[in-house]
């Protein structure tokens, strides 16, 4: 089967660094991407990882780890307006996206 | 001007009910999805489309079906519809020349049926 499991909730200080986890078991897999959604919005793409290493981004950073089947979120100088909610996503064989549940962050003065 | 959009954006319907959401883009993608977000759940794919000659099933495709009537529309229908598919829905688009598939979301539908 195709799966990715992630927290369901983390919280953190403003300023602070938080990682997210994500472990993945999924046949065919090309890549991990990470997505952000704020309450009553649309999914907004992050980051996406086809090798293993760290990509960076601004104060987002993801890794992966294929032979693990691991990767993770890293947010840096963590604002109010980080908080919401990130999602895992294993691209598979055709193209096909297969999100995880989604961890809830919440980001506290 | 949104990229990706979506009608209608609520919508209450009742049990047995026929209902279409519908889909469109001007990002010129060639790949369009569907999407349902249920609490706790994530986002679950129920069909995608590579063209428009082009459809496939997701996770979740009982009881839905799609059209993908040009390149740029891409509709999701409920032929009897049912209360455990009141969720959130979501269109999105990709394009196929890119590696990574990054998704276009659109602002997303709130469906209730009673």
């Amino acid at each position: 089967g195709q799966s990715l499991e992630q927290p369901s909730e983390v919280t953190a200080v403003e300023g602070a660094i938080v990682q997210i986890n994500c472990t993945y078991q999924t046949s065919g897999f090309y890549g991990l991407s990470w997505y952000q959604q704020h309450d009553g919005g649309a999914p907004t793409f992050l980051s996406y990882n086809a090798l293993d290493g760290l990509e960076e981004t601004g104060r987002f950073s993801s890794f992966l780890s294929r032979s693990d089947s691991y990767g993770y979120l890293l947010l840096q100088e963590l604002q109010m307006k980080d908080s919401a909610s990130y999602f895992c996503a294993g691209n598979t064989g055709g193209f096909k996206t297969i999100f995880g549940a989604g961890t809830r962050l919440f980001v506290k003065a | 001007d949104a990229d990706v959009t979506q009608t209608p954006r609520n919508r209450i319907t009742k049990t047995g009910k026929r209902i279409m959401l519908e889909c469109s883009q001007t990002k010129g993608h060639d790949r369009m999805y569907w999407y349902r977000q249920d609490p706790g759940l994530g986002l679950r794919l129920i069909y995608y489309s590579f063209d428009v000659k082009d459809i496939n099933k997701g996770e979740i495709s009982d009881g839905y079906s799609v059209s993908r009537q040009a390149q740029a529309k891409f509709s999701l229908s409920l032929e009897s519809a049912i209360p455990n598919q009141t969720a959130l829905y979501f269109c999105a688009t990709s394009d196929a020349g890119s590696s990574y598939n990054e998704q276009f979301f659109g602002p997303g539908t709130r469906l209730t049926v009673l």
